[in-house]
């Protein structure tokens, strides 16, 4: 069954501080994986996109990393601000153009 | 450049009433387009989607129904509002036959009483 699971469920950090998102997935045939922001109460946008043949991309202070031998991504945030208080969705599309969506991590950045 | 409008924003709306969310894309043609219902907690969850005018698939069996009458508009209706649809409902489009981007409408709170 394809499945997409984020943990951790909710985080809160201190501002400036970094931290780290995972992504597990089992879909199959796997095409590309991204990481979606939500603010609350707003549509979530797009941070960026991995494919097979990718391991590390960058935006900003957004890194996102996949292993596509384990089914595993992450998404690390660099000197945390408090803008950066949302919502962080991985959506794993399969090669039918199915997408599965995780439940997302609530992320809370305290002053 | 493209832009995808949602509303209304909210509807608090008792049981058994109608319902009508309308969307909106401009700045594109022929887009896939799509109903996605958030639960808290849950990930997005998709209702229907559609490849032209007219071509709707449902995803999920229930009580909602969408339209596209126009290449770039989309609805989703019911007849009759169940405690059960509340929630938060996006639209989104993306480009034809691919497996790119979503982009999101600003999404509508429904509150049924």
């Amino acid at each position: 069954k394809n499945q997409v699971e984020q943990s951790p469920q909710s985080l809160i950090i201190l501002e400036g501080k970094n931290c780290t998102l995972q992504c597990n997935y089992t879909v199959s045939p796997f095409s590309n994986l991204r990481w979606y922001k939500q603010d609350t109460g707003r549509g979530p946008v797009s941070l960026t996109i991995m494919t097979f043949s990718e391991n590390t991309k960058s935006n900003g202070r957004y890194t996102a990393t996949l292993d596509a031998d384990t089914k595993q991504s992450s998404l690390h945030i660099t000197a945390s601000q408090l803008s950066d208080s949302a919502s962080y969705i991985c959506v794993v599309s399969a090669r039918n153009y199915q997408l599965i969506w995780g439940a997302g991590t609530k992320l809370i950045i305290k002053p | 450049s493209q832009t995808i409008h949602q509303w209304p924003a909210t509807l608090v709306q008792p049981v058994g009433s109608p319902l009508s969310l309308e969307c909106t894309v401009e700045g594109t043609s022929n887009p896939n387009l799509y109903w996605y219902r958030q639960a808290a907690g849950r990930g997005l969850q998709l209702l229907f989607y559609s490849v032209g005018i007219g071509q709707i698939s449902s995803e999920v069996p229930q009580n909602l129904s969408a339209s596209r009458p126009q290449d770039r508009q989309f609805i989703l209706s019911s007849k009759k509002l169940l405690l059960s649809d509340s929630g938060f409902y996006l639209c989104a489009w993306s480009v034809q036959g691919s497996t790119g981007e979503l982009f999101f409408g600003e999404g509508s709170r429904l509150t049924v009483l």
